[in-house]
């Protein structure tokens, strides 16, 4: 069973920083780009990031960009992103994503977090 | 930015029924497309890609359509489990940039 499970969401103020994770299960993790995509109350989803199977390259979208740093550690199954500077508007649930072949396959439950002071 | 719209905003239906929900992408993107159902409080799930293929355990009575600008998802046979968001998402650019678009809402009567 594919599982994907993020943590780390909490509530944080402007300004602030925070390290989400994902555990990942049940796939090839190795072989997949991984992404981060976000959802505020009820808005439409927005991607975030990718970060490729090997690591090696990684996008963003402008809202993050020089704020949030994507990465990955394939010997933990694992997926992270660091979140600097936060802003109000970064308040959403955050979920991972894993991609093949651009189609987003697999996702987690999510991790909220909430920027308020 | 290639811009997804999706209609109708909302759509109710009978159980039974057919549903049909449409995108249209501002620019071409081939077939380059996915639809997704996110139920309430849940993830979402992929449903379709290259605009007709079915992901692994999706059941028949979910078929797409379209190529280009126009896409169609029709889910016949309703069941009250079919309650939920449904958004396309193109794939056509990379990375992704766009958003997903704010989804049609299916309702259940």
């Amino acid at each position: 069973e594919v599982q994907l499970v993020e943590s780390g969401g909490v509530v944080v103020q402007p300004g602030g920083s925070l390290r989400l994770s994902c555990a990942a299960s049940g796939f090839a993790f190795n072989d997949y780009t991984m992404h981060w995509v976000r959802q505020a109350s009820g808005k439409a989803l927005e991607w975030v990031s990718l970060i490729t199977w090997d690591g090696a390259s990684t996008f963003y979208a402008d809202s993050v960009k020089g704020r949030f740093t994507i990465s990955r550690d394939n010997s933990k199954n694992s997926l992270s992103v660091q979140m600097n500077s936060l802003r109000s508007e970064d308040t959403a649930l955050y979920y991972c994503v894993g991609e093949r072949n651009r189609i987003f396959q697999y996702w987690g439950q999510g991790t909220l977090v909430t920027v308020s002071s | 930015e290639i811009v997804m719209t999706l209609s109708p905003a909302t759509l109710s239906v009978s159980p039974g029924e057919r549903a049909t929900l449409s995108c249209r992408a501002s620019q071409s993107v081939s077939s380059n497309l996915a639809w997704y159902q996110q139920r309430p409080g849940q993830a979402p799930r992929l449903l379709l890609y290259g605009a007709s293929t079915r992901a692994t355990g999706i059941p028949a009575r979910f078929s797409g359509s379209g190529s280009g600008t126009e896409f169609t998802l029709t889910i016949s046979s309703l069941q009250s489990e079919d309650s939920a968001i449904y958004f396309c998402h193109q794939y056509h650019d990379w990375p992704p940039r766009a958003t997903f678009g704010q989804g049609t809402k299916l309702e259940i009567k």
